[in-house]
């Protein structure tokens, strides 16, 4: 089973609609949850960080974590085409320890149309 | 302008050789990661130092080394031990607090695409 799980897409939404992205983790213990964008051949770009229960809110960006059912997901109001990317959903893993190791689920690739 | 500078952009290596993917941060970052992205997949963690002269296996460490002998350095070394090396290569840093319980957020330089010819 794999640790980190994402559907890999595509997922395409009309331009002004929500896209809604989700991932499971495995390890119960994880602690700390990244979306990261990544544009075709480019890096990973760190777009939002949760690590308590609930819903973060930055600009048009929500991240929501319900750690009893081991689910994190990424709101994205009002897409934009320039939105059109793969969204990477990156977990702590290491035990709930401080030190970076990341596991990282394969991406959603999302297309928002005009 | 602070950063992670990663270079070169592009490399190709023939069969048998070693190459040196090159990651400098001017961030101050205590942890440095390398990571390796194959297409359609997400990445996966080879080598990481949260210290200098110090540094610990990733999940997909054979045929890679590394070493880490200033703050601001993190060069990898893909060997010819490694069968499969054609990849994109991030580094990746973070500020790292040993002894929170909160993950510091990971920054990513532009990467190296390694091409074996």
């Amino acid at each position: 089973q794999k640790e980190v799980e994402q559907n890999s897409g595509p997922l395409s939404v009309p331009e002004g609609a929500i896209a809604s992205l989700n991932c499971t983790y495995s390890d119960r213990v994880s602690q700390s949850f990244f979306w990261y964008r990544q544009y075709s051949g480019k890096s990973p770009e760190l777009i939002m960080s949760i690590y308590s229960n609930g819903d973060k809110e930055d600009g048009r960006f929500t991240a929501q974590l319900n750690k009893a059912s081991q689910y994190v997901s990424l709101l994205i109001r009002d897409s934009q085409p320039s939105d059109s990317a793969t969204y990477l959903c990156a977990v702590n893993t290491n035990g709930g320890t401080s030190y970076g190791k990341l596991t990282f689920g394969q991406g959603t690739i999302l297309t928002v149309h005009p | 302008d602070g950063g992670i500078t990663q270079s070169p952009k592009y490399l190709f290596r023939k069969e048998g050789q070693n190459v040196t993917l090159s990651c400098e941060q001017n961030l101050n970052h205590d942890a440095m990661y390398w990571y390796r992205q194959d297409p359609g997949q997400g990445l996966r963690l080879i080598y990481y130092s949260q210290i200098v002269n110090d540094f610990q296996k990733g999940d997909i460490a054979e045929g890679y080394s590394v070493s880490r002998e200033k703050k601001e350095s993190f060069p990898l070394t893909v060997t010819s031990a490694q069968k499969n090396p054609t990849a994109f290569y991030l580094c990746a840093s973070s500020i790292d607090a040993p002894g929170t319980s909160a993950i510091d957020e990971q920054f990513f330089g532009p990467g190296t695409r390694l091409t074996v010819l």
